[in-house]
């Protein structure tokens, strides 16, 4: 069965940094290529990150220079670190495994409040 | 960037309803796009993907059309399940994917 379960969410003040997890089972995390796309309170979604199974990386704009992507294919996990953190940054987190038309599995998602 | 637009933003019907939400490109993205539906507090779930496939375990009553830049999602008899929020979403620029706004189906 498929499962991907993310954490590290919580409260941080403006300015600070947060490293999300997405614990994955079901498949290897380097077979795939995986993604975080978030969603801020009462909003619609928006992709953020991808990596793609060889490992290339691309980002969107809104996070570019701030938010790295990376996995451990050991723990089959995969990770975004968030530096900089501003208000707009606050929302819900999901990691979603991707494929060239979509997203076809999401974890339940973790909630990252920016606000001193 | 490619723009998605949906309408309606939100949509009153009753159970039995045959309910049609519209999805429109800024530009020609083929069929090039995904459908989810979100119940509050969950994650989305994948409905249909190139246009017009139906995921794996999804009830046929959902179903999906266009190309170009005109997208359909119908549910064609709802089900007291179906009240969600619907977003379509486009991965003719990937990975650089967009969503749409989303359309809320509510209980008339």
């Amino acid at each position: 069965e498929v499962q991907l379960v993310e954490s590290g969410g919580g409260l941080i003040q403006p300015g600070g940094s947060l490293r999300l997890s997405c614990a994955v089972s079901g498949f290897a995390v380097n077979d795939h290529h995986m993604s975080w796309v978030r969603q801020a309170p009462g909003k619609g979604l928006e992709w953020i990150s991808i990596m793609y199974s060889g490992g290339r990386t691309y980002y969107a704009d809104s996070v570019k220079g701030r938010f790295t992507i990376s996995r451990d294919n050991s723990n089959n996990t995969l990770y975004l670190q968030m530096n900089s953190l501003r208000g707009e940054d606050t929302a819900v987190y999901y990691c979603a495994r991707t494929d060239n038309f979509g997203f076809d599995y999401w974890g339940q998602g973790t909630l990252v409040t920016v606000s001193s | 960037e490619i723009q998605m637009t949906q309408s309606p933003s939100s949509v009153s019907a009753s159970v039995g309803d045959r309910v049609t939400i519209t999805c429109r490109a800024s530009q020609d993205i083929y069929t090039w796009v995904a459908w989810y539906q979100q119940k509050p507090g969950k994650a989305p779930k994948l409905l249909i993907y190139t246009a017009s496939s139906l995921q794996s375990g999804v009830p046929s009553r959902f179903s999906g059309s266009g190309s170009g830049t005109d997208f359909t999602l119908t549910i064609s008899s709802l089900q007291p399940e179906d009240f969600a929020t619907y977003y379509c979403q486009q991965s003719n620029s990937f990975p650089f994917f967009t969503f749409g706004p989303g359309t809320k189906v509510n209980i008339k």
